[in-house]
């Protein structure tokens, strides 16, 4: 059993199509964090949640935390080819950050 | 913009081999770990490094493994003896703070066991 299930696994949408993606767990975090890796490069932050109901956008990008701070999604509006990446959602749990299963988005112009 | 080095950029290598992959964080950071992603797959915790001791490590991270930071600013992962399935890209990442701190990763070491 994975901590944090990110689905879905792939995703493979035409350029102006709206797109959302979920981290899902069964534990309860006091923050989590969302990374994006293209390929052939280390993940980037793209936004850390805290408080549970959060929502913050970052340009085309809605990110949401759950009430119960147990799980978020990641909304893009208006996909562009440009947001073609691994998207990872992450949390610390101590002494390490853990990231989720990863959703592989496509964005096909 | 300070980043995080991380050298060689791929590294092929005879199983049975040791190998070392080297790694610069980023100055003022005090966390440091390192990370794998074999193709496709996701991004595996090997171990994270703090006040010159590690702080936690992965069942992945057995005996054969070793980190060490010698002189200040390197961050070294040794593998003793490669196998077959120590194939992956490595990260190394750090980051100022534990908790919500933000981590950076370097671009990676991508290792191949022949």
């Amino acid at each position: 059993t994975q901590l944090l299930e990110q689905s879905p696994q792939f995703l493979s949408i035409q350029e102006g199509e709206n797109l959302t993606v979920y981290c899902n767990s069964s534990s309860v975090f006091s923050s989590l964090q969302w990374y994006r890796q293209e390929p052939g490069e280390g993940p980037v932050l793209l936004v850390t949640v805290v408080t549970g109901g959060e929502v913050k956008k970052l340009k085309r990008l809605t990110f949401q935390f759950g009430d119960a701070r147990k799980d978020s999604s990641l909304h893009i509006t208006a996909a562009q080819p440009g947001d073609t990446g691994l998207y990872l959602c992450a949390v610390n749990t101590g002494n390490q950050f853990y990231f989720g299963t990863g959703t592989s988005l496509t964005v096909i112009p | 913009e300070p980043e995080v080095t991380q050298t060689p950029s791929h590294q092929v290598t005879q199983m049975g081999q040791e190998v070392i992959l080297r790694c610069v964080p980023i100055s003022n950071h005090l966390y440091f770990y390192w990370y794998r992603q074999i193709l496709g797959q996701k991004v595996e915790f090997l171990v994270s490094f703090y006040n010159n001791e590690i702080s936690e490590k992965s069942e992945i991270f057995d005996d054969q493994f070793s980190v060490e930071r010698p002189d200040g600013s390197n961050f070294t992962l040794k593998i003793r003896s490669t196998k077959l399935e120590d194939s992956a890209m490595y990260f190394c990442a750090s980051s100022v703070e534990t908790g919500t701190g933000e981590l950076f990763f370097g671009e990676g070491s991508r290792l191949t066991v022949l």
